[in-house]
């Protein structure tokens, strides 16, 4: 069974750093691509950031960019977001997920997603 | 980027009725589409995918329509568990990927 457990949310300063850890088990790490979606307190998704299976490519939101890095441990099967710079528009539950198709697969939706981990920027 | 819409965006429906739920995306997405449904303090989960394929193990009362750029998910027969937020995202076009602002299916 696939299993994905975020940690590392928690209560943070405007300004300050954060980062948010994603336990993969149950399905090959690194064949497939990870994301992260996040979602504001009573608000709809929102997507954060892509990485594909390597570690070499990323993409992010422009609300993100220069801000959030997304990275990967093949070896610990880990996703990692490194938030930095955080502001209170940053304050959401932070949720990832797998992209349904291992590689360079066309299944680009995702599928499943992890239960999330709260992260709250204020002062 | 592409904008996703939904409407309505809270539908109320008696239990045993049937529930349609639309999206619309800004430009053309082929069926390169899902629906997610979410219940109140969960993740969200997979339903439909490339627009009208159902996620494993979701019933059959689940059905998805549409391509370019009008969508429908449709649940027949609703029944107390159906009764949640669904989300549309387009995975067409990215980065990056877009949401609609999601559909309240509520109990009338």
């Amino acid at each position: 069974e696939v299993q994905l457990v975020e940690t590392g949310g928690g209560l943070v300063q405007p300004g300050g750093s954060l980062r948010l850890s994603c336990a993969a088990s149950g399905f090959t790490f690194n064949t497939y691509g990870m994301t992260w979606v996040r979602q504001a307190p009573g608000r709809g998704l929102d997507w954060v950031s892509i990485i594909d299976p390597s570690g070499t490519y990323t993409y992010y939101a422009n609300s993100v960019k220069g801000r959030f890095t997304i990275s990967r441990d093949n070896a610990r099967n880990t996703l990692y977001l490194q938030m930095n710079s955080l502001r209170a528009e940053d304050t959401a539950i932070y949720y990832c997920a797998k992209k349904a198709g291992a590689g360079s697969s066309s299944s680009r939706w995702f599928d499943p997603w992890g239960q999330g981990t709260l992260v709250t920027v204020s002062s | 980027d592409i904008v996703m819409t939904q409407s309505p965006a809270t539908l109320s429906v008696s239990p045993g009725e049937r529930a349609t739920l639309s999206c619309r995306a800004s430009q053309s997405v082929s069926s390169n589409l899902a629906w997610y449904q979410q219940k109140r303090g969960q993740a969200p989960r997979l339903l439909i995918h490339d627009a009208s394929t159902r996620a494993t193990g979701i019933p059959a009362r689940f059905s998805g329509s549409g391509s370019g750029t009008e969508f429908t998910l449709t649940i027949s027969s609703l029944q107390s568990e159906d009764f949640a937020v669904y989300y549309c995202q387009q995975y067409d076009n990215w980065p990056p990927y877009t949401f609609g602002q999601g559909t309240k299916l509520e109990i009338k």
